[in-house]
């Protein structure tokens, strides 16, 4: 079955540290990969998405990811984190032809402290 | 109002009640989504609706019932639900299957 693994439960970085969160996802084939943020009090919304192409995206709030098909990863990084960036942050996959089946990671919590 | 709604916020119910949860998407998407979210696990998926049809059912139990009555609206009915139902009920759309999905704020279901 499609697994996705997220190696960091709750990660606390002071401001202006920069960001790695680990992501491994299990499907061999092709795959949408997704990170999602949930701030506190607010629902889930998508940071990026990686469908195809460029294996380095860009994101909202100066995130970015990249796909490294060999390793199975899509980390996600920020070079600059700021204390509004305090959230979970969760990554997702989705087998390619098995459109709507979003598999997720148990989620990462991040804390900035300014 | 924008978005993805979801009603009621919180909902606390007894084994044997029945009650239904409601999500409404504003998106003009043609898919929607039931996950629940439980402590310390991954959001997991129940089920999925494309242009109104059940596409997915991820092994849920009989005890919850979803109706897509048109794109826009998605509900999941609830009856004689156990204490380990208690969980966020989270509601997706998206536009087309293979798209991101856009979620709500989810309800909060507690079962006593």
């Amino acid at each position: 079955a499609q697994s996705v693994s997220q190696h960091n439960h709750h990660v606390i970085l002071s401001e202006a540290a920069s960001l790695e969160l680990g992501c491994n996802y299990s499907y061999g084939g092709t795959v949408n990969l997704f990170w999602y943020v949930q701030y506190p009090g607010q629902h889930l919304q998508l940071l990026l998405k990686y469908f195809s192409g460029d294996p380095l995206v860009k994101g909202i709030k100066g995130f970015e990811a990249e796909f490294i098909k060999s390793k199975f990863s899509f980390n996600l990084r920020k070079p600059s984190v700021q204390w509004s960036d305090t959230a979970e942050y969760f990554c997702a996959s989705m087998i390619y032809n098995q459109g709507g089946k979003l598999i997720f990671g148990q989620g990462t919590e991040l804390s900035v402290k300014p | 109002e924008t978005g993805v709604t979801q009603t009621p916020r919180h909902l606390v119910m007894g084994m044997t009640n029945k009650k239904s949860l409601k999500c409404e998407q504003h998106l003009g998407h043609n898919a929607m989504y039931w996950y629940k979210q439980s402590a310390k696990k991954p959001l997991e998926l129940m089920f999925v609706y494309s242009l109104e049809e059940r596409v997915e059912n991820n092994s849920v139990p009989s005890r919850f019932s979803p109706e897509c009555p048109n794109s826009s609206h998605l509900f999941l009915h609830l009856h004689t639900l156990q204490p380990e139902d208690s969980a966020l009920y989270l509601c997706a759309s998206s536009l087309g299957l293979a798209n991101e999905q856009f979620f709500g704020p989810g309800t909060r279901l507690t079962v006593l």
